[in-house]
């Protein structure tokens, strides 16, 4: 069975600092990964996607992936009030119909003012 | 509107009454995929479809889900004779493409209450 896990938090921060999150995943021949933010009752919004070992900048966000410890992580700096919401893992697997994804149970962030 | 668009946005049926959730994928995109979430549960797959193709229906539950994807017009989810466990919100995906990298963008979702 493919897992995804999360810490469910909720992670609080202060406004101004950073955010880490992180997820681990079970599948080892996974190689496509993502971020999704989703505000409550809204739908998954699509922040981050990463296919190779190490770090990719986006703004305020920076995505890690370690494939050796099956691990990715999501950095928010300068986090913002506007920031609070739960943030999902979610995998890609690899070859045959694997065009699905398989998500985290979702980190959820509280940015203090 | 160029993303994912679903409708209705809202859905109230009765025990043993039939649920249709329509999904219209961006444009450009011929892949749709499905999840359905669970109060405080994480996002499950049900179905991934291309037209006139179901591609990967693992996680549909074997009787009374099913989905299309037509040659015109948008993907169906049905669900026939729904239960209250069915109450959920219904979130349609789609991608360029279906393996390797490619990303999935999520509609507004469809929330379904059983009464």
């Amino acid at each position: 069975q493919k897992e995804v896990e999360q810490n469910s938090g909720p992670l609080s921060v202060p406004e101004g600092a950073i955010a880490s999150l992180n997820c681990t995943y079970s599948d080892r021949v996974s190689q496509s990964f993502f971020w999704y933010r989703q505000y409550s009752g809204k739908s998954p919004e699509l922040i981050m996607s990463i296919y190779s070992n190490g770090d990719k900048e986006d703004g305020r966000f920076t995505a890690q992936l370690n494939k050796a410890s099956q691990y990715v992580s999501l950095l928010i700096r300068d986090s913002q009030p506007s920031d609070s919401a739960t943030y999902l893992c979610a995998v890609k697997g690899y070859g045959g119909s694997q065009g699905n994804l398989i998500f985290g149970k979702g980190t959820k962030l509280s940015v203090k003012p | 509107n160029a993303g994912v668009m679903q409708n209705p946005r809202h859905l109230v049926r009765r025990r043993g009454q039939e649920a249709r959730l329509r999904c219209s994928p961006m444009k450009g995109h011929s892949h749709v995929y499905w999840y359905r979430q669970l109060p405080e549960e994480g996002l499950k797959f049900m179905v991934y479809l291309q037209k006139e193709n179901i591609i990967d229906e693992s996680g549909m539950p074997k009787e009374r889900f099913s989905a299309e994807f037509p040659k015109e017009g948008p993907s169906i989810l049905r669900i026939q004779q729904v239960v209250r466990g069915d109450s959920a919100a219904y979130f349609c995906a789609s991608s360029r493409q279906g393996q390797g990298r490619y990303e999935q963008y999520f509609g507004p979702g469809t929330r379904l209450t059983v009464t």
